[in-house]
């Protein structure tokens, strides 16, 4: 079974602080994807990275940063300089190559609330 | 990236009643899947709609309560029948492009039902 883990339920910082959400995955699946999705107030959920199983490199876009520690199945993600627009809820996600029913099935954490104050 | 539309996009609806939902992708997609997600929760997968199959539902969703169609590559509808004030929800579809797990889904805005 997957699963995955965003202990913390809610964060508030105030703008231009650096930010880190926290997601812890459990699979036992060799191969896998994770995932890091944006919920803005208006609902749709927006794509922000995807990450192997075999490329532990760190990666960065602008002001996003992602750290993937497989030694300590994490999956972390870090917003440098927040901003107020950064203010959402930010879900972790896992899939893997398992076969069956739950072929290409997203395991999402519970999401962390991201409050940015000005 | 795949261009999800999903209408309606809110409704209010009476006990006893049933909504469909509407699901259109701008390009031709492999693998629908259709999301519940309760207020203040995350996604639950409903089930996995593919094109010229019977839609797969996961554990504790059947297809009696929440009828699915996937009639081409670009559209699926999902059903919410006989809807309870439990079913209040948003409802999301996503759509992967190819037909592997590692291929990302894309979502629509949602759908957000409250049942009376």
């Amino acid at each position: 079974a997957q699963k995955v883990t965003q202990a913390q339920t809610e964060i508030s910082v105030v703008e231009k602080e650096d930010v880190t959400l926290d997601c812890v995955y459990e699979t036992r699946d060799t191969t896998y994807y994770l995932f890091w999705y944006k919920q803005p107030p208006s609902g749709e959920l927006v794509f922000l990275i995807r990450r192997n199983s075999f490329d532990e490199q760190n990666e960065i876009s602008g002001r996003y940063s992602w750290n993937f520690q497989k030694s300590t199945s994490s999956f972390n993600f870090t917003i440098t300089a927040s901003q107020v627009v950064d203010s959402a809820v930010y879900f972790c996600a896992l899939t893997t190559n398992a076969g069956g029913t739950s072929y290409g099935k997203l395991t999402f954490g519970q999401g962390t609330i991201l409050t940015v104050h000005p | 990236s795949a261009v999800i539309s999903q209408k309606p996009s809110r409704d209010i609806c009476q006990r006893g009643t049933s909504l469909t939902i509407q699901c259109q992708v701008d390009s031709q997609v492999t693998m629908m899947f259709w999301y519940r997600q309760q207020p203040g929760q995350s996604l639950t997968l409903i089930a996995t709609a593919n094109q010229g199959s019977e839609a797969t539902y996961e554990s504790g969703f059947v297809i009696d309560k929440f009828p699915i169609s996937r009639p081409n590559l670009t559209f699926s509808t999902l059903t919410v029948s006989n809807m309870s004030p439990e079913d209040s929800s948003i409802y999301l579809c996503s759509a992967a492009e190819g037909a592997i797990a590692k291929n990302i889904q894309y979502f629509g805005a949602g759908t957000r039902l409250s049942v009376l």
